[in-house]
């Protein structure tokens, strides 16, 4: 069984200042994919970004960066240069590789960009 | 749009009521999948489709709950007798099988409210 565990339910940051996302994880698959969402308040889930377990580097797209430690299970996502419209629900998910399951979600964490 | 799409994005009915819900995924996505989110959690697996093949579901999915696939294209959802616990928003997504990360291309989501 697969379980995201993220345990901050609320963030907040200035605009323009990073923030840092926590995500753990519990696998027994030997290959995995993590992955992380953003549900704005419209409810659509959007694909950020993706990092793969025999990945070497960690994931980067813009100003998204998947901070990956293997042997902490940890995939934190770090969003540089904060935006307004960046307040939104933030959601790690998981599922074993190659892409034959289902995704296993967190509970999220909310964001909250200020002026 | 050649986005996921689903109809109808809000429905309230009153405890008993049947409901159906429309998915119709990205044109070329071959699995169609069917989460189910309650306020403050992630979403939560219910059951997934490739082609015109129900592969999986979830014990969420008890024996009121129906999904279907029929030609491989659009998939509805349907609970039948709905009771207040069904009350979620539910959640499409598609993806293709192979591909570089699995990554699930989500719908806005169709909001249930049971009265």
């Amino acid at each position: 069984a697969q379980k995201i565990t993220q345990t901050q339910p609320g963030m907040f940051v200035q605009e323009k200042e990073a923030v840092t996302l926590d995500c753990t994880y519990d696998t027994s698959d030997p290959s995995y994919g993590l992955f992380w969402y953003k549900q704005p308040s419209s409810g659509e889930m959007i694909f950020l970004i993706y990092q793969g377990s025999y990945d070497q580097q960690n994931a980067t797209e813009g100003r998204y960066s998947l901070n990956f430690q293997k042997a902490r299970k940890s995939a934190n996502l770090v969003i540089s240069a904060s935006q307004l419209g960046d307040s939104a629900m933030y959601f790690c998910a998981m599922r074993a590789m190659p892409g034959y399951s289902t995704l296993t979600f967190g509970k999220g964490t909310m964001l909250l960009v200020s002026p | 749009d050649t986005g996921v799409s689903q109809d109808p994005r809000h429905k309230i009915t009153k405890r008993g009521q049947n409901v159906t819900f429309r998915c119709d995924p990205i044109s070329e996505h071959n699995r169609l999948y069917w989460y189910r989110q309650t306020l403050g959690q992630g979403p939560e697996f219910l059951t997934y489709f490739q082609n015109e093949a129900q592969l999986e579901k979830s014990r969420l999915l008890s024996d009121r709950f129906s999904a279907e696939r029929p030609k491989g294209s659009f998939s509805t959802l349907e609970i039948q007798r709905t009771e207040q616990g069904d009350s979620a928003m539910y959640l499409c997504a598609s993806s293709l099988q192979t591909g570089n990360t699995g990554e699930l291309f989500f719908g806005e989501g169709s909001r249930l409210t049971v009265l």
